[in-house]
Parts: C-alpha cells; sequence; structure tokens
C-alpha cells in the first residue's frame, strides 16, 4: 500500500524557517518524480514544487521560488521542503504527492498544517 | 502564467448527470486531471490524461477534453459524490489547479 506522511509543520513567526518531510513507503520511491502541494485554510489547491526521480530537475511556483527548497533523500526514502523567510501567505497545509508521470498527482499524503502568524 | 478556470459550484440531483468544467487557452493541447476532495481529507485522483480513470474509481466518473475546454462527468450521480472537485494541467514545468467547484448533491 502506498503510504505519504508529511510532518515539520506547526507554527512559526513571519520570517522563520521550518523544514517539510515525508515519508514514503509502500512503493519504489526512488523511481518515481514527487511534488508539494498546499491549500490554504478554506482556499483551493497550490501547486508548491517539483522535483525528478533522481533529484536532478527541479521547479518551482514563482510564489515560493527564492525562498523554499525541495530535495530528497532515495536511500530514506524520504521528501523535504526547506521553507524560509516565511510570510503569512505561506498558510497553509503542505501535501507531498507522488507523480507516476510528469501530469498527474496519483497518491497524497495526508497533509502537514504550516501556520505563519506572529 | 497559464490558468484554468472553473464554476464554483455545480448542483445535482441524485441519479442525474453532473458536468463540471475547466477552461483554458488551447486546454485540448495538454493533458488533464481532475481530484476529489471531500471536507478534511486529501484529494483524491478521479481521472487523468484527459479520460482515463485510477483503479477504484467508479466508472461513473468519466473526463473529457477539447478545445479550450476539459469537462468532469458523473453519470449517475450519488450523494458520495458531494465534494469540491479540481482539475489540473501541466505547462511549460508548472503545474496549475482550478480554484475547484463545489457539487452539492440535493
Amino acid at each position: 500500500e502506498v503510504q505519504l506522511v508529511e510532518s515539520g509543520g506547526g507554527l512559526v513567526q513571519p520570517g522563520g524557517s521550518l523544514r517539510l518531510s515525508c515519508a514514503a513507503s509502500g512503493f519504489a520511491f526512488s523511481s518515481y518524480e514527487m511534488n508539494w502541494v498546499r491549500q490554504a485554510p478554506g482556499k483551493g489547491l497550490e501547486w508548491v514544487s517539483y522535483i525528478s526521480s533522481s533529484g536532478s530537475t527541479i521547479y518551482y511556483a514563482d510564489s515560493v521560488r527564492g525562498r523554499f527548497t525541495i530535495s530528497r533523500d532515495n536511500a530514506k526514502n524520504s521528501l523535504f521542503l526547506q521553507m524560509n523567510s516565511l510570510r503569512a501567505e505561506d498558510t497553509a497545509v503542505y501535501y507531498c504527492a507522488r507523480s507516476p508521470d510528469s501530469g498527474t498527482f496519483d497518491y497524497w499524503g495526508q497533509g502537514t498544517l504550516v501556520t505563519v502568524s506572529s | 502564467s497559464y490558468e484554468v478556470t472553473q464554476p464554483p459550484s455545480v448542483s445535482v440531483s441524485p441519479g442525474q448527470t453532473a458536468s463540471i468544467t475547466c477552461s483554458g487557452d488551447k486546454l485540448g493541447n495538454k493533458y488533464v486531471c481532475w481530484y476529489q476532495q471531500k471536507p478534511g481529507q486529501s484529494p483524491v485522483l478521479v481521472i487523468f490524461q484527459d479520460n482515463k480513470r485510477p483503479s477504484g474509481i467508479p466508472e461513473r466518473f468519466s473526463g473529457s477534453n477539447s478545445g479550450n475546454t476539459a469537462t468532469l462527468t458523473i453519470s449517475g450521480t450519488q450523494a458520495m459524490d458531494e465534494a469540491d472537485y479540481y482539475c489540473q494541467a501541466w505547462d511549460s514545468s508548472t503545474w496549475v489547479f482550478g480554484g475547484g467547484t463545489k457539487l452539492t448533491v440535493l
């Protein structure tokens, strides 16, 4: 069974940092592209970042480029999102999502809530 | 940047057919996915590559994509289908979601 379990969310002050993790199991993690997608409270889905299976190709949404860094450790079946210079508008549930191909998110984690507030 | 647009809400009677649209410039040239999200839950993929259903998704869910519009169709809509639905497309290394459509079954 495919499982994606996010962790690392919490309350952080504006300008602060957080590192999110996503632990993957039940599939060959190193063979899949991965993404982070977020959802602000009561709002829609917003794609945040993409990383290829090897980690050699990375993309970011304009809203986070230069502040967030996606990475992965295929030996530990883990995906990460380092978030710096956090803003109130970054408040959201952050999901990791698996991509069997570049266009599809076929499995999603349960999400981890990030709240940026003073 | 590329954008896709959905109606905020759609209503349907039980047993009837619900259609949810997703519009974008030359959207028919891109693959579209659809996700279902119920309150307090993570999104679930219901259609990928315009019209393919993942394993476990009921046959009443179908999709199409042509011109500037993709459509998610739910035939014989059931009360359990009440949820938010999001379309999603990929364009130039960017993944774009529609704003979501709240499907009400009443």
